[in-house]
């Protein structure tokens, strides 16, 4: 029962280093998802995929790009990591918007 | 204001005893709500969703109050295995309806 899946796991990059977050999710769901975790501000949206060919920004977009390259996996990276996006990264997806999803074992990166 | 607001806690519960936390919602469109469970270093699961009429699962029961716009959750018979940190979800009631999460309710189980 893989669900979602995103590589790496634990990841520290020198300030501006780029990298790539990987993501798949063998579920067939429309929706992906990244969101960053920090101490005391909960999940907060970075990029969504409503679907395949489709990306949007979500609440915290600066300094990050995305790639819907099929419908089961989504990118994230980091084109010049700063000490700010030091953070826990989880890639989730769900069938429909707005409704239940599921996510990755999360990512945790620190820049330095 | 944010969106999605919840006490952080601790709130330190006795085995076996009974403990509920609200959370509250900016978005009066808002339709689907949801409660998360987080574990220590682990990634969100979701524990149950909330319906209008109040739904529970076990000893978990979750309530909707649309007319103060919250839901709550309230566990009974607590387990050790309880303790984890428990999000508030709300859809932000948008078009596309993208999901908000609440920072969290810590919960601390004790023998």
């Amino acid at each position: 029962n893989a669900g979602v899946t995103q590589t790496p796991k634990f990841q520290v990059l020198k300030t501006g280093q780029s990298m790539t977050l990987q993501c798949a999710q063998d579920m067939n769901h429309n929706s992906m998802y990244w969101y960053r975790q920090d101490p005391g501000m909960g999940l907060r949206l970075i990029y969504y995929s409503a679907s395949e060919g489709t990306t949007d920004k979500g609440e915290v977009p600066n300094g990050y790009n995305v790639s819907r390259l099929n419908k089961r996996e989504f990118s994230l990276r980091l084109e010049s990591a700063a000490p700010s996006q030091t953070s826990v990264y989880f890639c989730a997806s769900g069938q429909n918007s707005g409704n239940t999803i599921y996510f990755g074992e999360g990512s945790w990166l620190t820049v330095v | 204001r944010k969106e999605v607001e919840q006490d952080p806690g601790p709130f330190n519960v006795p085995e076996g005893a009974t403990v509920a936390f609200n959370c509250t919602y900016s978005n009066s469109a808002s339709q689907s709500f949801f409660w998360y469970r987080q574990d220590c270093r682990k990634e969100p699961k979701l524990l149950m969703s909330v319906y209008s009429s109040g739904n529970e699962d076990g000893r978990f029961t979750a309530q909707l109050n649309r007319a103060s716009q919250y839901i709550s959750l309230l566990i009974r018979d607590s387990k050790l295995s309880d303790s984890a940190t428990y999000l508030c979800v709300v859809n932000s009631g948008d078009s596309w309806g993208k999901l908000q999460f609440g920072a969290g309710t810590q919960v601390v189980v004790t023998p």
